[in-house]
């Protein structure tokens, strides 16, 4: 089966760094998606990545290793209005969305 | 960046009723569109793929004569609940594939359902 492996809940500092972690395992693999989604709103694009390597955009980064199925995105110097919940996604053979079940991110100040 | 539109925002309905929601993709053409279920603090829950110009695509546990789904043009999808039912009420999504070679989905703002 296929199956997206995220942590459910992180908590973290304002100012701080963090890494949300996503697992996969799917049938192909044609790129993952980062989301974020704040509560009551819909997702936010923030990354995608296809090839191995780092993705920095900002504050965000994003990383792959398509041969550990695993993909980690990376968020600096944080922000209150960074708490929400980050979802992983991964599109397979048939270019459909394989979703994790997000990872929901709580800032302290 | 491509613009998906989503209305309404909010309905609240008797049960027994109906509700139609519209997607519309407002400066791409979006031969697929997908139909997402949120309930309260889970993740995204695919509902059906909707294709212009065919019939829909359903997951599994989804009833297709309860959610109707039609995609009439490349820039609007609707999602109709018929005789909602308060187990009904749900936050729903959609989202449409946009013309990048990522494939990026562009989400629409939402529509939170309530069933009374």
């Amino acid at each position: 089966g296929q199956n997206i492996d995220q942590p459910t809940e992180m908590t973290a500092t304002e100012g701080a760094i963090v890494q949300i972690n996503c697992t996969y395992q799917t049938s192909g693999f044609n790129g993952l998606f980062w989301y974020q989604q704040h509560a009551g709103e819909a997702p936010t694009f923030l990354s995608y990545n296809v090839l191995d390597g780092l993705e920095e955009k900002g504050r965000f980064s994003s990383f792959l290793s398509r041969s550990k199925g695993y993909s980690y995105l990376l968020l600096k110097e944080l922000q209150m209005k960074d708490s929400a919940s980050y979802l992983c996604a991964v599109v397979d053979s048939n270019y459909q969305l394989i979703w994790g079940a997000g990872t929901k991110l709580i800032i302290k100040p | 960046g491509a613009v998906v539109s989503q209305h309404p925002s909010w309905v609240i309905c008797k049960s027994g009723t109906s509700v139609k929601i519209e997607c519309r993709s407002l400066d791409f053409q979006a031969t697929t569109m997908f139909w997402y279920r949120q309930f309260p603090k889970q993740s995204l829950m695919l509902m059906a793929t909707s294709n212009e110009g065919s019939k829909a695509t359903y997951e599994q546990g989804v009833e297709k004569d309860k959610f109707l789904i039609n995609h009439a043009s490349l820039t609007l999808s609707t999602l109709t609940v018929t005789s909602a039912h308060p187990e009904d009420s749900s936050f729903y999504i959609c989202s449409a594939r946009g013309e990048s070679d990522t494939g990026e989905l562009f989400f629409g703002e939402g529509s939170r359902l309530t069933v009374l």
